[in-house]
């Protein structure tokens, strides 16, 4: 079975160029969240969707980051204009549900390493 | 939600078991105990979690205090592919919320 796609791997922009990272979960996964990594730092949660909802926003910088998830598939994650303090590794999760009494495991994604200089 | 304290780093010997310590003085009584891991330039990986008894899986085992203030992750016999970075998490859901949160872990090295 295929794990969690990202792409792209590695991007690297000027600041205040727009970016865009994509994300397909495993199949049958209704829930999918996007994570962000800074260097020596675990995941921090940005935004969790349920479907195509977006039920879990609040730690999204919402003056420069978006996400969509049509169709409650494949994902964007988007950041216009990209800050130097936006240089971190975004990572992709899915999981078959969310809650179920704390017992969904999460499956995690490559990640996309964002280097804006 | 309730804060996880744990070492900053751990060597072990390869073929040799490995106890990942992890303390939640604050838990609550519906908070569970999941344990990630992340490889080097990969996304975490999910290892196991528990809510009172000890658990036990292919890849680990999971020995929950009887006050459930500390909980340890058994790794029977490290192999230098076990050398990542162990995250010990609690989740308490209540609404909307129940997130993971990480902390900075433990960095497990496991030398030859």
């Amino acid at each position: 079975e295929a794990g969690v796609v990202q792409s792209p791997r590695y991007k690297i922009i000027e600041k205040k160029q727009p970016v865009a990272f994509w994300c397909n979960p495993i199949s049958g996964h209704n829930t999918l969240y996007w994570y962000r990594q800074n260097l020596g730092q675990g995941p921090e949660l940005l935004i969790r969707y349920e479907n195509e909802e977006a039920v879990d926003d609040s730690q999204l910088p919402k003056d420069r980051f978006s996400a969509e998830r049509l169709k409650g598939v494949d994902s964007t994650l988007k950041i216009q204009p990209a800050e130097l303090g936006d240089s971190a590794v975004y990572l992709c999760a899915s999981s078959l549900m969310w809650g179920i009494g704390g017992t969904d495991t999460q499956y995690f994604g490559p990640g996309t390493r964002l280097t804006v200089l | 939600d309730a804060k996880t304290t744990q070492p900053n780093s751990m060597e072990s010997n390869e073929e040799e078991p490995v106890h990942l310590p992890c303390n939640h003085s604050t838990i609550s009584g519906t908070d569970y105990i999941h344990w990630y891991r992340q490889l080097p330039s990969q996304g975490p990986e999910y290892v196991i979690h528990g809510l009172t008894s000890n658990v036990n899986n292919r890849m680990a085992s999971l020995a929950i205090a009887e006050d459930r203030k500390s909980s340890t992750l058994i790794l029977h016999r490290a192999t230098l592919r076990d050398a990542a970075v162990y995250y010990c998490i609690l989740r308490r859901f209540s609404g909307n919320t129940g997130k993971l949160i990480f902390g900075q872990g433990t960095t497990l090295q496991v030398k030859p």
